[in-house]
C-alpha cells in the first residue's frame, strides 16, 4: 500500500471551531488532493496541490482552506466548521499527470468528521 | 470529462466472473477509462485502466468496446473480499491547457456483492 496516512482518523466538533485535517504522504509523490464522500454524492474534489506552497480549488472549495508547505504534508483546514462539512475526508496523492503509465490516484483511509 | 452510466447494484457468486459494465457513449478520444473500488470504510483503489486496447493485469480484466462508447471489467474469480463499490471513470490523463492535474469524477458506482 502506498505510504499515506491521515490524521486524526475521527474528529467530533462543534459549529463554528476550527479544524484541521492532516495528510502525510512518504511517496514523494508531488501532487495531492482532498475529497470529500457524502452519501448520494460519491468522493467529490475540495483542493488539491501539484507542488509545495502550488494549490488550487476543486468542485466544492468553498469553506476550506489547504497548505503544501512541504511534499509530504497536505493540510486542510475549515475555518468555522459548519453541519454541513460533517463528512468522510479522503487524502489522494499521485505522480504528475500524464508522468506515468498508469496516473492512478492513491488514497488514504479516510477521516470521519462529525461537526454537531 | 465524459460522464458514465453504471448499474447501481449487481450480485455474483463467490469464484464466478463478475462482469461490471459502464457505458460512457459522449467519450471523447483522448479519454482513458479508469476502474476504482471502494471496499466499505476504505479509501478507493485504483484497478486498471484503458484507452481502446483490452487490458489485463493480477486483478482485473478490462474489455473496451471498438466504438469505445462502453466497457467491461471483468473480475475473473470473485471472492468475498471483491464485495465494494465499483466506479468507473473517464477521463483525460492531463487537463488540456493550464496547470495540468488528474482530476478524477466519482459517479454513484455499482454496488458489487459477492455471495458464498
Amino acid at each position: 500500500d502506498a505510504g499515506i496516512t491521515q490524521s486524526p482518523r475521527h474528529k467530533v466538533t462543534e459549529t463554528g471551531t476550527p479544524v484541521t485535517l492532516r495528510c502525510h504522504q512518504t511517496e514523494n509523490h508531488r501532487y495531492m488532493y482532498w475529497y470529500r464522500q457524502d452519501p448520494g454524492h460519491g468522493l467529490r474534489l475540495i483542493h488539491y496541490s501539484y507542488g509545495v506552497k502550488d494549490t488550487d480549488k476543486g468542485e466544492v472549495s468553498d469553506g476550506y482552506s489547504v497548505s503544501r508547505s512541504k511534499t509530504e504534508d497536505f493540510l486542510l483546514t475549515l475555518e468555522s466548521a459548519t453541519s454541513s462539512q460533517t463528512s468522510v475526508y479522503f487524502c489522494a496523492i499521485s505522480e504528475p499527470p500524464g508522468s506515468g503509465p498508469n496516473n492512478e490516484q492513491f488514497f488514504g483511509p479516510g477521516t470521519r468528521l462529525t461537526v454537531l | 470529462d465524459a460522464k458514465t452510466t453504471q448499474p447501481p447494484s449487481m450480485d455474483c457468486a463467490e469464484g464466478r466472473a463478475a462482469n461490471l459494465p459502464c457505458n460512457h457513449s459522449t467519450i471523447s478520444g483522448n479519454e482513458y477509462v479508469y476502474w476504482y473500488r471502494q471496499i466499505h470504510s476504505q479509501g478507493p483503489q485504483y484497478i486498471i485502466h484503458g484507452l481502446k486496447n483490452n487490458e489485463t493485469n493480477e486483478m482485473a480484466s478490462l474489455i473496451i468496446t471498438e466504438d469505445r462508447k462502453s466497457s467491461t471489467l471483468i473480475l475473473p474469480h470473485a471472492t468475498l473480499r471483491d464485495t465494494a463499490v465499483y466506479y468507473c471513470i473517464v477521463r483525460v490523463p492531463k487537463n488540456a491547457g493550464g496547470t495540468s492535474y488528474g482530476k478524477l469524477t466519482f459517479g454513484q458506482g455499482t454496488i458489487l456483492t459477492v455471495h458464498p
